[in-house]
């Protein structure tokens, strides 16, 4: 069945230090990329997203492009914040009721 | 745009009590909603899928009659907790969607403590 294998964290980092999690997919078809973000306490929010192969999708400093030959879509940024700790999960569409398939999630601490 | 707001946020109650937790989408109808439930270690368990005006499907584990769903319109899914345990203490989230290319939208989730 569809799957999506996300790194595994915590991450730590310094501030203005560069990001990169991996998210790879599984899927019979080419299906929509999501990343969604969760700050602590609060529900998920889209980050980014992608529709198609190729697509590259961006918001506040981070971007993450579909590659459909490595059936990839790591999320990047090229200078972290503090403000930017939160968990990030990565997510695929594979249902035919439009649910998602979601990686394990990946916990990003960034330090002063 | 797509908002979908969660109430209560926060709820504390008693064991063999049940509790109630409203999902709505404020800004757009919603064909199908989902319910997860979010362990300490963050990852999200998806628990069912509701449909406007039919039954919802649950996912293997979880049971449809301690996790009641009722999705009366294409603005309201309602999740009720029935004789609550303190296992059932956790983060429970709803989204919705409204066709197409699969997005969801979240809401801000639910606290529940079960004493």
């Amino acid at each position: 069945g569809d799957s999506v294998t996300q790194m595994e964290g915590p991450v730590t980092l310094s501030e203005e230090a560069f990001l990169t999690i991996n998210c790879t997919y599984t899927a019979t078809g080419y299906p929509s990329l999501f990343w969604y973000v969760q700050y602590p306490g609060e529900g998920l929010q889209l980050l980014l997203k992608a529709t198609k192969a190729d697509d590259k999708g961006s918001n506040k400093g981070f971007e993450a492009t579909y590659r459909k030959e490595t059936t990839s879509f790591h999320l990047e940024k090229g200078s972290v914040q503090v403000s930017d700790s939160a968990v990030y999960f990565c997510a695929g569409g594979g249902g035919s009721q439009g649910n998602l398939i979601f990686g394990k999630g990946t916990k990003l601490s960034v330090k002063p | 745009g797509a908002v979908v707001s969660q109430h209560p946020s926060r709820v504390i109650c008693k064991s063999g009590t049940s509790v109630k937790i409203e999902c709505r989408s404020l800004d757009f109808q919603a064909t199908t909603m989902f319910w997860y439930r979010q362990f300490p270690k963050q990852s999200l368990m998806l628990m069912a899928t509701s449909n406007e005006g039919s039954k919802a499907t649950y996912e293997q584990g979880v049971e449809k009659d301690k996790f009641l769903i009722n999705h009366a319109s294409l603005t309201l899914s309602t999740l009720t907790v029935t004789s609550a345990h303190p296992e059932d203490s956790s983060f429970y989230i709803c989204s919705a969607y409204s066709g197409g290319a699969w997005e969801q939208f979240f809401g801000p989730g639910t606290r529940l403590t079960v004493l």
